[in-house]
């Protein structure tokens, strides 16, 4: 299984860049690497997914270096609602076993 | 588009009483997942069902957890007794394709369980 390692927990103030970088060196040649964010009170959503280099879209951009063993989320000027858990998910296995870590938690201050 | 319906929303209940959760997934979504999320923790997966039939259970405690998904669409997920370490939220989540390959997944808000 492909574990992953991020931070537990981080703090910005609103309007900086905020980037969450994940560690997965054992990831299979055909997994992407996805993300989601998780508010208090529902459920995990996805916001980002990228196989290599750059993807961005309305909500944020994921980088993914050559060797795939890391990618980092970067959001944008980020508010006080984008406080939640941030998570890094590469599937693994023959089918998608998607397995959550702990999380980021990111606490965006005014 | 629906979203994951799940309800109820919360549930209260004595331990060594029984309990059980309700899913609708997104129509047309082949694979179903439900999932265990205990307060300051991320979701374990409990059971992934592709259409009616399960892929993975390895980690649903069977002397006491149960699921099942009707014709491929709807889930229940039951548990008998009920435990105090089975407080948490359960969440459905449901994706597009069969095979479930870096698939997006799309969750229900959870049913909030207390075990007093």
């Amino acid at each position: 299984l492909a574990k992953t390692t991020q931070p537990i927990s981080m703090d910005s103030y609103e309007g900086q860049e905020v980037n969450i970088t994940c560690s997965h060196n054992n990831i299979a040649t055909n997994d992407y690497i996805t993300w989601y964010q998780q508010f208090p009170s529902q459920g995990p959503r996805f916001i980002i997914q990228g196989y290599k280099t750059k993807v961005t879209n309305e909500v944020a951009s994921l980088f993914i270096p050559a060797d795939r063993k890391s990618s980092t989320l970067s959001l944008p000027r980020v508010s006080l609602s984008d406080t939640a858990v941030y998570y890094c998910l590469p599937p693994s296995g023959g089918y998608q076993k998607v397995t959550f870590g702990i999380g980021t938690k990111l606490q965006v201050i005014p | 588009e629906a979203g994951v319906a799940q309800s109820p929303r919360y549930k209260i209940i004595e331990k060594r009483q029984s309990v059980a959760f309700w899913c609708n997934p997104i129509s047309g979504h082949a694979t179903l997942y439900w999932y265990q999320q205990i307060l300051g923790q991320g979701p374990k997966l409990l059971i992934q069902f592709q259409n009616n039939g399960v892929v993975d259970d390895s980690q649903l405690p069977k002397d006491r957890f149960s699921a099942e998904r009707l014709k491929g669409v709807d889930s229940t997920l039951k548990i008998q007794p009920a435990k105090l370490e089975d407080s948490a939220v359960y969440l459905c989540a449901s994706s597009l394709t069969p095979d479930g390959i870096n698939e997006k997944l799309f969750f229900g808000s959870g049913t909030q369980l207390s075990v007093l």
